[in-house]
């Protein structure tokens, strides 16, 4: 079946540490989006990605950083600069247009 | 700058009875599109409906009804005859300027009781 696929489920940093967040589609979609969600928060856009090898900054991409090398990949990376890491990370993907996005099943990730 | 406003922050309701989760928007555009997700306790979200500005015709679709009015710039959700599996968090979302940044409210989350 297409889908989105993130991993892991859970994850745990340690201070100082950077993480990687990954998400994979099948679902041939151009577009890609990270989005961090706290309690109370909604959704907030992180990163997105509209076509491969290209990226935008959305309302909170400090401290964190994307790639997309593959269309079917849009790996996040959580760094030490982020001093708040701790939260629900959701990945979608959408076809051309202002078609819905597909969400995959999240990553929680927590500082140790 | 788009935004999008969802009151009610968490409603209880006795299984059976019908609800109506509330969504207001602001933007300057005039071509958008609103969104409803759910997302249960699992953690993904499920889509729901997408409406585009110039469709103002409300949508049945089993027990779900939506209700959009650009009058008063809201896009109402009302569940008929509750059920237990219908707890979850719901999720209004906008997205407008032609391009695929979509805006989120900040999600009511609904307890239906048995």
């Amino acid at each position: 079946d297409g889908g989105i696929t993130q991993s892991p489920k859970y994850l745990f940093r340690k201070e100082g540490q950077n993480v990687t967040l990954s998400c994979e589609q099948n679902l041939n979609h151009d577009a890609m989006y990270w989005y961090r969600q706290d309690p109370g928060q909604g959704l907030r856009l992180i990163y997105y990605s509209q076509i491969v090898n290209d990226f935008q900054k959305g309302d909170i991409a400090e401290g964190y950083s994307v790639s997309r090398e593959k269309k079917e990949s849009f790996p996040l990376t959580v760094t030490s600069a982020q001093k708040n890491p701790t939260a629900f990370y959701l990945c979608a993907s959408s076809g051309t247009g202002l078609t819905p996005q597909h969400f995959g099943d999240g990553t929680r990730l927590s500082i140790l | 700058a788009q935004k999008v406003t969802q009151a009610q922050t968490e409603i209880s309701v006795v299984e059976k009875e019908d609800v109506t989760l509330d969504c207001v928007y602001e933007t300057r555009d005039t071509t958008y599109y609103l969104f409803w997700y759910k997302q249960p306790p699992s953690g993904e979200l499920v889509f729901l409906i997408r409406r585009n500005s110039f469709d103002e015709q409300n949508e049945i679709s089993g027990r779900y009804s939506w209700n959009f009015q650009k009058s008063t710039s809201s896009f109402n959700f009302t569940i008929t005859a509750s059920q237990v599996v219908d707890s979850a968090v719901y999720f209004c979302a906008l997205s407008s300027g032609g391009y695929q940044k979509v805006t989120f409210g900040t999600g009511t989350k609904l307890q239906v009781i048995p």
